[in-house]
């Protein structure tokens, strides 16, 4: 069984800051790795994933991520923010050995922009 | 390309009632799951489903059933309702899972009165 956790619920960041969302994990299996963005009465966008490969993982709208597997993390960066970038942003992690698309999610972490 | 479509957006239903909610995914894309967001529970997994058979099933109870079919639209049923049924309930096709992207719809918001 997989968990994830997401420290911060809430992030208020100011237009042009730089911001970074916690993402820590738990599996006895190894894992891929998601970052998914919902904005208001939206379904959700993949913004990146880690599969394999380069720790460093970049995705759209300037977003990157580093998967650190000694410290089972998964943060989420973004070195300037915009208006439209408000919104909450999920975490979540699917196990490699199941078959199949069954994704675990965080619990969020709303992301608020200010001007 | 057509993205993922959820039918209907918003639904009202009556406690006891049962419902069925509908997915169409991307063309080509035969791995449809189903997710309920609630702001107590979050994002839950349902089910997944894969050329026409469940693959994965979450903790939900019996009453929480799905389909697929031979064109790989989706549906989902939730008999005998209950206030807490009352969530964002979400679709997401993929091409065959794993580590392949899921595509979400934009759901349909139930609520149970």
């Amino acid at each position: 069984a997989q968990s994830v956790t997401q420290l911060d619920s809430q992030v208020p960041v100011f237009e042009e800051a730089p911001v970074e969302l916690r993402c820590n994990y738990s599996s006895s299996v190894s894992v891929y790795l998601f970052w998914y963005v919902q904005y208001p009465n939206q379904g959700l966008q993949l913004l990146l994933k880690y599969l394999s490969g380069s720790t460093l993982v970049k995705g759209i709208n300037g977003f990157e991520a580093e998967f650190n597997k000694s410290q089972t993390s998964f943060h989420l960066r973004k070195p300037s923010v915009h208006i439209s970038d408000t919104a909450e942003y999920f975490c979540a992690v699917s196990s490699l050995k199941a078959a199949g698309n069954k994704l675990t999610f965080g619990g969020g972490t709303r992301v608020l922009v200010k001007p | 390309k057509a993205g993922v479509t959820q039918t209907p957006r918003y639904l009202i239903k009556t406690r006891g009632q049962q419902v069925t909610l509908s997915c169409s995914p991307i063309s080509g894309h035969r791995s449809v799951s189903w997710y309920q967001q609630t702001p107590g529970q979050g994002l839950q997994f349902l089910f997944e489903y894969f050329s026409e058979t469940q693959r994965n099933k979450g903790n939900f109870p019996g009453r929480f059933s799905g389909r697929q079919f031979s064109n790989s639209r989706s549906e989902m049923n939730v008999s005998t309702l209950e206030l807490g049924d009352s969530a964002l309930y979400l679709c997401a096709s993929s091409l065959h899972g794993g580590e392949t992207e899921a595509f979400f719809g934009q759901g349909t918001r139930l609520t149970v009165v």
